[in-house]
């Protein structure tokens, strides 16, 4: 099984709408949780990380649901430049080990 | 201002030619990582350092090598690069190990393979 797993998607949603990304880990022991987002061809970039109360950042929230090992992202109000790969990341159990998921893909239309 | 610098942005070498990457940081963290990433994959961790203490993961192969020479440079070895190794290689920095640490990466380097 994999330490991440994350709906490739892709999902294409319009302008405006909202879309929410589920990543499952397998390590119940995971004491950190991050979401970053991916261009094409260009590296990772921190988005938020994902606090156990849950946060939120503007049109984002991260949640984190521990009993069933997943986290959440979502998006408010789509924007054309909120398309992107999303990537969850996790942290081992010795905070050693950081796994990333493959990723989900969004596009958002105009 | 870019924090973590990865040197070259693209590199062509060819099979069997040994190639070196290079990272430097800004942040003065302590951990550096070393990630490949092929398309549509999720980044794979090679190897970090947390100081000095060089810790290799388990399924990466004998074929990469990494030095880091002070806390700012690190720098990936790849002593014979087959064709399987063309991917983006990426850099990445943590402050420290352990809980709500999060990485912040370097543009990357594109790796080719002739």
């Amino acid at each position: 099984r994999k330490e991440v797993e994350q709906d490739p998607g892709p999902f294409n949603v319009p302008e405006g709408a909202t879309v929410a990304f589920n990543c499952t880990y397998s390590n119940s022991a995971s004491q950190s949780f991050f979401w970053y987002r991916q261009d094409c061809r260009k590296e990772p970039k921190l988005l938020m990380s994902v606090y156990s109360s849950g946060n939120e950042d503007g049109r984002f929230t991260a949640q984190l649901n521990r009993a069933s090992q997943y986290i959440s992202l979502l998006i408010r109000d789509s924007k054309l430049s909120d398309s992107a790969t999303y990537l969850c990341a996790v942290n081992g159990n010795t905070g050693n080990q950081f796994y990333f998921g493959t990723g989900t893909s969004l596009t958002v239309i105009p | 201002d870019a924090m973590v610098i990865q040197n070259p942005r693209y590199q062509v070498t060819q099979f069997g030619k040994p190639v070196t990457l290079s990272c430097s940081q800004t942040l003065n963290h302590n951990v550096m990582y070393w990630y490949q990433q092929k398309s549509s994959q999720a980044p794979k961790l090679l190897f970090h350092y947390y100081d000095k203490d060089f810790n290799n993961e388990a399924d990466t192969p004998d074929n990469f090598q990494s030095r880091r020479p002070n806390t700012s440079f690190c720098f990936l070895d790849i002593r014979s690069p087959g064709l399987g190794d063309a991917a983006m290689y990426l850099c990445a920095t943590s402050r420290d190990l352990g809980r709500n640490q999060p990485q912040h990466f370097g543009d990357g380097t594109r790796l080719s393979i002739l």
